[in-house]
């Protein structure tokens, strides 16, 4: 069973930059993360998403950040603009529908902003 | 607000010997808890999970937890480490919603 896919693996841009990072879950899996872990802490859940539906984004600073999952599949996660504090890796996750399953995470982005 | 501490930021032990890595969680109902392992540059795996029943759980590599509801603690243990363990690793509790809240991590390191 192939995992969670990311892409791309690492990526540096300079601030005020826009950037997009793909995700595509487990077959199957109706839930979608996106987490955000800074350097020296631990992964921060910015999205889920149940099939196209958001279930939480409290913690997404909307004012630059946005993602979709259309057709309840793959999933886009966009910061628009970039800043210097946006410096982390961007992981996701997928789990199936029923409550407290598994989450699998891929592999992440990393991304540097200068 | 749900809450995770991992008091030890970093932990060295010898290949061979004993582990135990601490965690102290903060929720209001009962806890579902994780523990999580990161290798560098790659994405979390699952070690364990506790949802109910025996609060002794046993994980994937040799690891097992214990979940102890007095002391707001879910501590992971494994009797003799090998080199291939250093990694860092992550005790998590889910919330409402399945959203998981992390601790900061404890880096392990082993050495020969």
């Amino acid at each position: 069973e192939a995992g969670v896919a990311q892409s791309p693996r690492y990526k540096i841009i300079e601030k005020r930059q826009s950037v997009a990072f793909w995700c595509n879950p487990i077959s199957g899996h109706a839930t979608l993360y996106w987490y955000q872990q800074i350097l020296g802490q631990g992964p921060k859940l910015l999205i889920q998403f149940q099939n196209n539906g958001v279930v939480d984004d409290s913690q997404l600073p909307k004012d630059r950040f946005s993602a979709e999952r259309l057709k309840g599949v793959d999933s886009t996660l966009k910061i628009q603009p970039a800043k210097l504090e946006d410096s982390a890796v961007y992981l996701c996750a997928s789990s199936l529908e029923v409550l407290m399953e598994t989450q699998y995470f891929g592999p992440g982005t990393r991304l540097l902003v200068l | 607000a749900q809450s995770v501490t991992q008091p030890d930021i970093h932990i060295t032990v010898s290949e061979g010997a004993s582990l135990e890595l601490r965690c102290n969680y903060s929720y209001g109902a009962t806890p579902y808890l994780f523990w999580y392992v990161q290798s560098p540059g790659q994405g979390l795996q699952l070690l364990l999970k506790y949802f109910s029943g025996d609060t002794l759980v046993q994980g994937i590599k040799g690891f097992e937890a214990e979940f102890k509801r007095s002391q707001s603690s879910f501590n992971l243990r494994k009797p003799s480490v090998h080199w291939s363990d250093a990694a860092e690793y992550f005790c998590a509790v889910g919330a409402r919603g399945n959203k998981l809240v992390f601790g900061a991590g404890t880096i392990l390191r082993v050495k020969s």
